[in-house]
C-alpha cells in the first residue's frame, strides 16, 4: 500500500464549478499536509499547507484535513480555465521527508 | 528574487552511461531537496542536503547520489543509468528545509535510450 493515495482523474469540470479533490493516508505520524499545483512542463507551486485538522481558507481555496480518518481535501470554488493543472497532495513525516500523491489532473472548460 | 534553477532543462543518455544534474538555490536556502517524478509512481523525494550535509534520504539504490557544495548549490548523480531512470528530476529549495518555504525548480527532463 502507499503511504498517500490520489485519485488521478482527470477531472474536467465546466467554469464556474466547485472541484473537490482529494487524497488519503496510511501514516497517522504525518504532520504537515500541503497541496501544490503542477502547470505542464513547471515544477510544483504551493498553494496551502496545514498542520492541524480543520479547514483552512485563503482565497477561492480551502484545505481540509480530517487526521482521524487519514484524509486530506482541497476545494476550489468559482473554478476558472487557470485553474487547469495537476494538483499534488503532499505531507511529511516527523523527521521531515515529504511523501506525494501521484497527483490529479484538472481540467476547466470555459 | 530569482528562482531555483536546474540545468540542464532536457537530457537523452544511453543505458549505462552517467549524468549529473544540477541546481541553484533560491538566494539564502540553504536546503535542497531532489525528487524524481514519472506518471506511475508520482513525486518521490531522493534526498535533501542542508549546509552540505545529506539530511534525510529516500528509498533509491546508491546508484543515485548527491552532494551540496558551500554556496548551496546542489548537484545529483546517476550512475549506470537504466531506462527505468527516465523521469522529470525536480529539486526544491528552502531556508531551513520546512513544508511551508519549500520552492521547486521547472525541473530536468531525463531520457534514457
Amino acid at each position: 500500500q502507499k503511504e498517500v493515495e490520489q485519485d488521478p482523474g482527470p477531472l474536467s469540470v465546466p467554469e464556474g464549478a466547485i472541484v473537490s479533490l482529494n487524497c488519503t493516508y496510511s501514516n497517522s505520524a504525518f504532520q504537515y499536509f500541503m497541496w501544490y499545483r503542477q502547470y505542464s512542463r513547471k515544477g510544483p507551486e504551493l498553494l496551502m499547507y496545514t498542520y492541524s485538522s480543520g479547514n483552512k481558507e485563503d482565497g477561492r481555496f480551502t484545505a481540509q484535513v480530517d487526521k482521524s480518518s487519514k484524509y486530506i481535501s482541497l476545494f476550489i470554488r468559482d473554478s476558472q480555465p487557470s485553474d487547469s493543472a495537476t494538483y499534488l497532495c503532499a505531507m511529511t513525516s516527523p523527521g521531515n521527508q515529504f511523501y506525494f500523491g501521484t497527483g490529479t489532473s484538472l481540467t476547466v472548460i470555459p | 528574487k530569482a528562482g531555483v534553477t536546474q540545468t540542464p532543462r532536457y537530457l537523452i543518455k544511453t543505458r549505462g552511461q552517467q549524468v549529473t544534474l544540477s541546481c541553484s538555490p533560491i538566494s539564502g536556502h540553504r536546503s535542497v531537496s531532489w525528487y524524481q517524478q514519472t506518471p506511475g509512481q508520482g513525486l518521490q523525494f531522493l534526498f535533501e542536503y542542508f549546509s552540505e550535509t545529506q539530511r534525510n534520504k529516500g528509498n533509491f539504490p546508491g546508484r543515485f547520489s548527491g552532494r551540496q557544495f558551500s554556496n548551496s548549490r546542489s548537484e545529483m548523480n546517476v550512475s549506470t543509468l537504466e531506462l527505468g531512470d527516465s523521469a522529470l528530476y525536480l529539486c526544491a529549495s528552502s531556508y531551513s528545509g520546512g513544508a511551508e518555504t519549500q520552492y521547486f525548480g521547472p525541473g530536468t527532463r531525463l531520457l534514457v535510450l
